[in-house]
């Protein structure tokens, strides 16, 4: 992978329900995985920075993990709220601090 | 301690003038990146700088496009010519200088519309 990719594109979560999606990104000349949360007409949020394998983060109801080595991290939504609507950006930064995006999971939760 | 400051928050530009965009970081913050979002689109890297230099521009267009972030003042993207292409929101954002410890967060501005008519 040369690039950072994330999956799904977009998802439609019931109030409630949990969720989770992926960020693929270069295993080699790793650095640091940061993800980020980003409201329509706001800028976006950084939600965690993790640099070692193994590495889970937890913010209230969201949590990520890192796999360095295999080169992906996923974020979890439990319990989903309509506040919790919003685009989710993975960003990788290698070596030379190079802050590279993926295109984003856009997340809608219905009541 | 200020966020990142971008200025303007929209901007207007006819066919072939000049755009100039601003970007504050935060306070102690020497790492600056430009991004790029086309409509429908996610955050296109264009430049990473820090003071004085350039440090990756791969994601800068080969014509028209140049950035720059002096020793004193605001990082500033320019571009020349703008073509109806060039529409598009344009965010910055710093990171503070570590070392080489790229482990923390980046805070972005909350970005330029730029309007091409």
């Amino acid at each position: 992978i040369l690039n950072v990719e994330q999956s799904p594109q977009s998802l439609h979560v019931q109030e409630g329900d949990s969720t989770n999606f992926t960020c693929s990104f270069p295993s080699s000349n790793f650095y640091a995985l940061h993800w980020y949360r980003w409201e329509t007409a706001k800028s976006p949020e950084a939600l965690f920075v993790m640099t070692l394998n193994g590495d889970e983060k937890k913010k209230g109801r969201i949590s990520a993990t890192l796999n360095t080595k295999e080169g992906y991290s996923y974020l979890y939504i439990k319990g989903s709220q309509p506040e919790d609507s919003a685009t989710y950006l993975c960003a990788f930064t290698d070596s030379w601090g190079k802050l590279q995006f993926g295109a984003g999971t856009q997340v809608v939760v219905t009541p | 301690n200020a966020g990142v400051m971008q200025n303007p928050r929209h901007l207007v530009r006819r066919r072939g003038q000049e755009a100039r965009l601003r970007c504050s970081p935060m306070k102690g913050h020497s790492h600056v990146y430009w991004y790029r979002q086309l409509p429908e689109e996610g955050l296109k890297f264009m430049v990473y700088l820090q003071k004085e230099n350039i440090i990756d521009e791969s994601g800068m267009p080969k014509e028209r496009f140049s950035a720059e972030f002096p020793k004193e003042g605001p990082s500033i993207l320019r571009i020349q010519q703008v073509v109806r292409g060039d529409s598009a929101a344009y965010f910055c954002a710093s990171s503070p200088t570590g070392g080489g410890s790229f482990n923390t967060e980046a805070f972005f501005g909350q970005g330029t519309r730029l309007t091409v008519v």
